[in-house]
């Protein structure tokens, strides 16, 4: 079964600064999906970026990118520019992508970001 | 509007009541999800259909159960609510020519006393 591991339960930012978050996978699978989703305390599931395992190029969404590293299973989310509307808990989540029963997301447990002013 | 919404957003019931989450959702989307979360801890999969005929168990579905009324619709009932059942739940949807990226509902937070 695939596991995803977050190993920062709580990480801090200055406005205006970069973080990065990080998060590695296991599994056995070469095609697959990665995904950063974002909860801010309104509980709201929203997804932040999308990688495809057989893309080599980092997915980059505005001021969110990642480092997609395949042979390491490490997929982290750098924010750059952080705001304060980035304050969140933010979810890694992996999906396998050869179907059927394999549809589900599985999620790390999250990693709680403060921006600070 | 929102594209998945789900009703109520909060509720609390005793031990021993049915109760009933409703999502819905107008993205057109033939893949629903039914998750719970509980502190500290990241979604787990209660259940999910992708066609109105195709219903399948996910992780948790013990005490537990759906009915996908519509393309749209797709409820989740608790039988016999239990406290440990306390939690967040989410509706998700997805669309697999789209790379299945799943869509969340706002949640409905559940409190069973």
């Amino acid at each position: 079964a695939q596991t995803v591991t977050q190993s920062q339960p709580e990480m801090s930012v200055q406005e205006a600064e970069t973080v990065t978050l990080s998060c590695t996978y296991d599994t056995s699978e070469s095609d697959y999906y990665l995904f950063w989703y974002k909860q801010p305390p309104s509980r709201q599931m929203i997804l932040v970026i999308r990688q495809e395992a057989y893309k080599q190029q980092n997915a980059t969404e505005n001021r969110f990118s990642v480092n997609f590293q395949k042979a390491a299973k490490s997929f982290s989310l750098k924010i750059s520019d952080s705001q304060l509307g980035d304050a969140a808990m933010y979810f890694c989540a992996y999906r396998s992508g050869s179907g059927g029963s394999n549809y589900k997301l599985t999620f790390g447990k999250g990693t709680l970001l403060t921006v600070n002013p | 509007d929102a594209d998945v919404t789900q009703t109520p957003r909060n509720r609390i019931t005793k031990t021993g009541k049915r109760i009933m989450l409703e999502c819905s959702q107008t993205k057109g989307h033939d893949r629903m999800y039914w998750y719970r979360q509980d502190p500290g801890l990241g979604l787990q999969l209660i259940y999910y259909s992708f066609d109105v005929k195709d219903i399948n168990k996910g992780e948790i579905s013990d005490g537990y159960s759906v009915s996908r009324q519509a393309q749209a619709k797709f409820s989740l009932s608790l039988e016999s609510a239990i406290p440990n059942q306390t939690a967040l739940y989410f509706c998700a949807t997805s669309d697999p020519t789209r790379g299945d990226t799943q869509y969340f509902g706002p949640g409905t937070r559940l409190t069973v006393l």
